[in-house]
């Protein structure tokens, strides 16, 4: 699975924009980029995720570039529950198996980003 | 539906003791996972499994041992405890349809080993 780097923190006024930002210069073209949030003592919850376009929910949006290096998540309006730690995670769907079988991808949880949204 | 449950949520172990930490889903899931989460780190993949009857190591899989008899259930057993097992441990599940690996997480298990 390819790497990913994020700022260990960001800080977002509440109403505004948080954009997230990831690099995953190491893709691969069969990986894809998903985003994950942690808020506190709680377990992880999926957002989003994305291929090579723009994806958009009801929670965020996914911003990939066109070289598919980098990724941003945006939180359009960010309120003091989008506090948590946001993971970025690239990872194929499949991979095939040194004994030859097919096994499923698996999910890499890394550092993250650490988001703390202010009144 | 319960969606991911988890049991005990809580837990104080000493040091060689054995015991099962409890995960069932409700939503049909194939695919199911155990990590562990430290101070201040990611969560690790211990085990995982993609079927009935069919299970996996992860990155930290030793000290743990895993089955999976049914699609529903998949216990997490600790075999002699260690205090370097002391961590929060969730369980997750997924469906995994083709372009589709949005894993639901239970609310975790806090352990302590002592």
């Amino acid at each position: 699975d390819a790497k990913t780097t994020q700022p260990p923190s960001m800080d977002c006024a509440e109403g505004r924009a948080a954009n997230l930002p990831c690099n995953h210069s190491t893709i691969s073209g069969n990986e894809y980029v998903y985003w994950y949030r942690q808020i506190h003592s709680q377990g992880p919850q999926y957002i989003i995720h994305g291929l090579k376009n723009n994806e958009t929910n009801e929670m965020a949006s996914l911003i990939i570039t066109e070289d598919r290096k980098s990724s941003t998540l945006i939180l359009p309006h960010a309120t003091l529950r989008d506090t948590a730690v946001y993971y970025c995670i690239v990872t194929s769907l499949k991979w095939v198996r040194d004994a030859g079988g097919t096994s499923y991808g698996k999910l890499t949880f890394g550092q993250g980003t650490i988001l703390t949204v202010h009144p | 539906n319960a969606g991911v449950t988890q049991t005990p949520k809580f837990q104080v172990l000493k040091t060689g003791q054995s015991m099962t930490l409890q995960c069932a889903q409700d939503m049909n899931h194939e695919y199911m996972s155990w990590y562990r989460q430290d101070p201040g780190m990611g969560l690790r993949l211990i085990h995982y499994s993609v079927g009935a009857g069919i299970t996996d190591q992860g990155e930290v899989p030793n000290g743990y041992n895993v089955s999976r008899s049914t699609t529903e259930d998949f216990p997490l057993r600790l075999l002699s405890a260690a205090p370097s097992q002391t961590s929060v441990y969730f369980c997750a599940s997924s469906s995994g349809l083709a372009g589709v690996y949005e894993q639901y997480f239970g609310p975790g298990t806090r352990l302590t080993v002592t």
